[in-house]
């Protein structure tokens, strides 16, 4: 069956950097790209952006395009989450979720996220 | 501040039928299919309903799905206590080439 699995929690201090990894299994890598959503306590579900399994084409939400990269490793199925200068309204859950799309003259679409990961804690604390 | 809308809570008795309600505009459900999430206390979403009234492999009958216009709906009848949850309906928006979420409503059963 469809899994993704997520890194452990992690406590950041503000200006730190933060890296999540999703490890993936049972379809074909190939033909999903990886979707990231955060959600700080008590609130609703945002959007990070999308990463093509294909040459690594993304789309970030735009009020993260400066501090986000994601990234994906082919051979060990895995996609990556990488958040710079840390600010303490970032603590939140992170999910990482499947979801199929497409790129296209530098823009990409990505469908619904169809399997999730477990989140992880990122807590930004001084 | 959630660029779709929805009420944060909503109830009802066992075996009743509940909707929850999720407006947004001409940029995203006015264009787009809605998909909804269940997520439970303390896990992750789930998909409930994709492309406005699919329902995956494994999810009840019980749920549904409507949209009209820039407006969904999720209709879950023979309400069940463990349909206690918070609902997410999300869809992608053309303006803001991006996905974007409704800020949850959270079901009671009394």
């Amino acid at each position: 069956q469809v899994q993704l699995v997520q890194s452990a929690a992690e406590v950041k201090k503000p200006g730190a950097s933060v890296k999540v990894s999703c490890k993936t299994s049972g379809y074909t890598f190939s033909n999903y790209g990886v979707t990231w959503v955060r959600q700080a306590p008590g609130q609703g579900l945002e959007w990070m952006g999308w990463i093509s399994p294909h040459h690594d084409d993304t789309n970030y939400a735009q009020k993260l395009q400066d501090r986000v990269t994601m990234t994906t490793d082919t051979s060990s199925r895995t996609a990556y989450m990488e958040l710079r200068n840390l600010r303490f309204d970032d603590t939140a859950v992170y999910y990482c979720a499947r979801a199929e799309g497409y790129c296209s003259r530098g823009t990409c679409y990505s469908g619904y996220s169809d399997s999730w990961g477990q989140g992880t804690l990122v807590t930004v604390s001084s | 501040q959630s660029v779709l809308t929805q009420p944060p809570s909503a109830s009802g008795s066992p075996g009743q039928r509940v909707t929850i309600s999720c407006s947004g505009s001409t940029s995203n459900l006015g264009s787009n299919t809605a998909n909804w999430y269940q997520q439970l206390p303390g896990r992750a979403p789930k998909l409930l309903i994709y492309s406005t009234n699919q329902r995956p492999s494994g999810v009840p009958a019980r749920f549904s799905g409507s949209k009209s216009g820039a407006s969904a709906s999720l209709a879950i009848s023979g309400l069940q206590s463990e349909d206690e949850a918070y609902y997410h309906c999300a869809t992608w928006d053309v303006s803001r080439n991006a996905w974007v979420f409704g800020g949850g409503t959270q079901l009671t059963v009394l």
